[in-house]
């Protein structure tokens, strides 16, 4: 089934620890995104792709990398986890980034940072 | 700076009416969706405006007005699968989505 995996979809993690989301699209959409999502708050991008070997930060990149080496893969990369990262964080993607196409977004990954 | 505002928690009766409004300030305006997110779960696609008026989807319609900044989306006929979240996200002038903090819609038997 075409769509959006994310791994994992649960982590509890020690502070300090360095922790990979990772994200894999088969629709081969060129624009991907990496958000979180806080209560009470809307979904913050952390972090883009335009396409293929590009990135871009969104609102919130403090603390967190990406990397786009191809087409199908984003993950997102927290160097050193703190607290204040548990979140529940949702990769999406779309055709292109000025398309008026929807957004795809994986089933989401729950992370706990103690 | 940008701001989208919907309301926090709305509670509605089974077979029901509701509308859920949204108004947004954004530096331009390329867009507004409309998602649902049931407790959980991801996000998903309901509907899009860029034009003024209405877009009717089955029982489900969303509205645009571009000069109030303003969108509402209407949900007919409701149904308790439609508790859920939903989600007011606008494309600003650099096809960033600027998304509403969600308005948690709670169906009453």
């Amino acid at each position: 089934i075409a769509g959006i995996t994310q791994a994992p979809t649960s982590q509890i993690l020690a502070a300090g620890r360095r922790m990979t989301l990772r994200c894999t699209q088969d629709m081969r959409h060129n624009a991907m995104y990496w958000y979180r999502q806080d209560l009470g708050l809307g979904l913050r991008l952390i972090h883009y792709s335009n396409t293929a070997g590009t990135t871009g930060k969104g609102e919130v990149p403090d603390g967190y990398s990406v990397s786009r080496a191809n087409t199908d893969d984003f993950p997102l990369t927290l160097a050193s986890a703190v607290p204040s990262q548990t979140s529940v964080y949702f990769c999406a993607s779309t055709k292109t980034s000025g398309s008026t196409g929807e957004l795809f977004f994986g089933e989401g990954s729950r992370l706990t940072v103690l | 700076g940008q701001n989208i505002d919907q309301p926090t928690e709305m509670t509605a009766t089974e077979g029901a009416i509701v509308q859920i409004n949204c108004t947004y300030q954004t530096s331009g305006f390329n867009g507004l969706f409309w998602y649902q997110q049931h407790a959980g779960e991801a996000p998903t696609f309901l509907s899009y405006n860029v034009l003024d008026g209405l877009e009717e989807k089955g029982r489900f319609s969303s509205f645009l007005s571009r000069s109030k900044g303003y969108s509402y989306l209407l949900l007919k006929e409701l149904q308790m699968k439609d508790s859920a979240s939903y989600l007011c996200a606008v494309r600003d002038q650099n096809y960033q989505l600027i998304w509403g903090a969600g308005t948690k819609l709670i169906i009453k038997p």
